[in-house]
């Protein structure tokens, strides 16, 4: 069963800080994918990386994954309150088949 | 294009009751999934579909069904609802595979009394 760990599980922060979201695992990846979710709504797709070492950026928000495929990290500068929710990194396997292991969540809030 | 839509919003069952739960695209994806999430859980993957005409299991699969009525709709079935089945159900789908990333629907909170 492969395994995603994601750190800090919660963070508080005011607006302008800027902050470091982790996911690591002991497992290879094809692809890493991070989403946000806000109450009551599905997870959002916000970038998927697949080659080991490729950098993303999506605005204030850079996504790295690692050389080795097994973590990753996203990045926010600036936070702004709109940045607030849980933020969800999920692996796709080396396989053939089509299931995601998501990490259980980095819950943010951002507060002016 | 609304792209991933599941009914009803919200739902509440005594226990031994029985449903369905419906999910459709419209972005003519091939892989649709069905999860469960709750509190310290995460999301947990409860069937798949890789193509239409396929399901297999996901990681906790017991005391559910699924169809894969066509290419756009998947429903996930609780034959004889227990408490344990309280949570956020939530439909997603996929180009293929979901390598490239799902896309979720607003999900299903559904309480068992």
């Amino acid at each position: 069963t492969q395994l995603l760990e994601q750190s800090p599980q919660f963070l508080s922060i005011q607006e302008g800080e800027n902050l470091t979201v982790y996911c690591n695992s002991s497992s290879v990846f094809s692809s890493l994918q991070w989403y946000r979710q806000e109450p009551g709504e599905g997870p959002v797709l916000l970038v998927t990386v697949v080659t080991g070492g490729e950098v993303k950026k999506l605005k204030r928000l850079t996504f790295q994954f690692g050389d080795a495929r097994k973590d990753s990290s996203l990045h926010i500068t600036a936070a702004q309150p709109g940045d607030t929710g849980l933020y969800l990194c999920a692996g796709a396997g080396t396989g053939t088949a089509s299931k995601l292991t998501f990490g259980t969540g980095t819950r943010l809030q951002v507060t002016l | 294009n609304a792209g991933v839509t599941q009914t009803p919003k919200f739902q509440v069952l005594k226990t031994g009751q029985s449903m369905t739960l419906q999910c459709a695209q419209d972005m003519n994806h091939n892989s649709m999934y069905w999860y469960r999430q709750d509190p310290g859980m995460g999301l947990r993957l409860i069937y798949y579909s890789a193509s239409e005409g396929t399901t297999d299991k996901g990681e906790v699969p017991n005391g559910y069904n699924v169809s894969r009525l066509n290419k756009r709709e998947f429903s996930l079935r609780l034959e004889s609802a227990a408490p344990s089945q309280t949570s956020v159900y939530f439909c997603a789908s996929s180009v293929n595979r979901g390598r490239e990333g799902q896309y979720f629907g607003p999900g299903t909170r559904l309480t068992v009394t």
